[in-house]
């Protein structure tokens, strides 16, 4: 089984400042990586996803993350954010084998102050 | 990118009544769809997986008798709430797979149910 810690709840940060959203999964199996983006009342956007190959994952809207296996991490980043950032995000991973259901991290809203 | 529509978007019904909503894969073929729970400032909870003309498999603890899922076709999904109440009251969310290399997970708006 897998299970995905997102170490923050909330990340109240300014505008144009940098921000890291954190995130640590534990699994048995290799697993894919993923980041989500929910704005209010609204479904689910993939911003990236880690599937193979080079550790450092761009994705929309400006964003990154870095799958580090040694630390079973997946944290996500942006240089410089806007207030149209501010939203919910969540990481999710997904085993290669199995079941393949995607498992959720608890979210990290994300407000960003002008 | 792959489109996924719900329908509808929110509902407000009586308690006691029943409640479809609808999941369209618009412009892929959808081998496997998903049903989410989302409530308040929570993540989401998998309620129940279905892969089209097969029966859905529920995870623990989700009523099968009350949360009626059909996957008749490759872009239709429908999860009713039967006989429902107000702690059925919650933020639905479909997404579908996409079946092919990419193996992604495209994520419909949600639908809001308010039972009265």
């Amino acid at each position: 089984a897998q299970s995905v810690t997102q170490l923050d709840s909330q990340v109240p940060v300014f505008e144009e400042a940098p921000v890291e959203l954190r995130c640590n999964y534990s699994s048995s199996v290799s697993v894919y990586l993923f980041w989500y983006v929910q704005y209010p009342n609204q479904g689910l956007q993939l911003l990236l996803k880690y599937l193979s190959g080079s550790t450092l994952v761009k994705g929309i809207n400006g964003f990154e993350a870095e799958f580090n296996k040694s630390q079973t991490s997946f944290h996500l980043r942006k240089p410089s954010v806007h207030i149209s950032d501010t939203a919910e995000y969540f990481c999710a991973v997904r085993a290669l084998q199995g079941a393949q259901k995607l498992v959720f991290g608890q979210g990290t809203r994300l407000t960003i102050n002008p | 990118g792959a489109v996924v529509s719900q329908h509808p978007s929110w509902v407000i019904c009586k308690s006691g009544t029943s409640v479809k909503i609808e999941c369209r894969s618009l412009d892929f073929q959808a081998t496997t769809m998903f049903w989410y729970r989302q409530f308040p400032k929570q993540s989401l909870m998998l309620m129940a997986t279905s892969n089209e003309g097969s029966k859905a498999t529920y995870e623990q603890g989700v009523e099968k008798d009350k949360f009626l899922i059909n996957h008749a076709s490759l872009t239709l999904s429908t999860l009713t709430v039967t006989s429902a109440h107000p702690e059925d009251s919650s933020f639905y969310i479909c997404s579908a797979r996409d079946g092919g290399l990419v193996n992604e997970q495209f994520f419909g708006p949600g639908t809001r149910l308010t039972v009265l």
